[in-house]
């Protein structure tokens, strides 16, 4: 079974508006990754949290991490057409079924 | 630089027809992966590598087989292919101890 779980399974926003999305995982992890894929392309890296992080920033990207909850969350800032992927979360245990965004222009 | 290259692209085979996907890697990465995504299920690990000659099976390897003889290449296997491997196979590579994977852009196989 994965690992990690995604919140909500779809979302679907308009451009400039923010994107949150929720990941649940159920073991003890030494950090947490999130990726993105574009529509039949393979999955590209975004960021990796360590679980000593409660916090961390890639340009819009901002990834929180509660290790006592399990669960970790990505925000998209000022969201973008371009923005409009699966989003995944990945732990050691394997990655989750994903959150597809849709930004509307 | 290629980074992580599956071929083939597509593939149409007859059930009990046996293949063999191909992934290739220019990173000096010690681990490789093979997932399968299906619809609503993200990815599932097939089999692994840790380093050249070796393999372990991940979550759903039943039906498949893989083998690393290079240290750049991890090959996957359907001896016998079922309509239930119908899927999309994305083939990753990494450093050791879970660092970020870099994924190839998969090969899309249908069972009729």
């Amino acid at each position: 079974s994965q690992q990690g779980e995604e919140d909500p399974q779809a979302l679907s926003i308009q451009e400039g508006e923010n994107a949150t999305m929720n990941c649940s995982y159920k073991t003890s992890i030494n950090n947490l990754q999130w990726y993105r894929q574009n529509s039949g392309r393979g999955l590209v890296h975004l960021i990796l949290i360590r679980s000593n992080e409660r916090e961390k920033h890639s340009g819009r990207l901002r990834v929180t991490l509660d290790t006592s909850k399990k669960s970790s969350s990505l925000l998209i800032t000022a969201s973008r057409a371009a923005d409009t992927a699966s989003y995944f979360c990945a732990t050691v245990g394997g990655f989750g079924a994903g959150t597809r965004l849709t930004v509307k222009p | 630089n290629a980074g992580v290259t599956q071929t083939p692209k597509f593939r149409v085979l007859k059930t009990g027809q046996s293949m063999t996907l191909l992934c290739a890697q220019d990173m000096n990465h010690e681990y490789m992966y093979w997932y399968r995504q299906d619809p609503g299920m993200g990815l599932r690990l097939i089999h692994y590598s840790v380093g050249e000659g070796t393999t372990a099976k991940g979550e759903v390897p039943d039906g498949y087989n893989v083998s690393r003889l290079k240290k750049q290449n991890f090959l996957l296997g359907l001896e016998s292919a079922a309509p239930s491997q119908t899927s999309v196979y994305f083939c990753a590579s990494s450093y050791p101890d879970w660092q970020p994977q870099h994924f190839g852009d998969g090969t899309r196989l249908s069972i009729l």
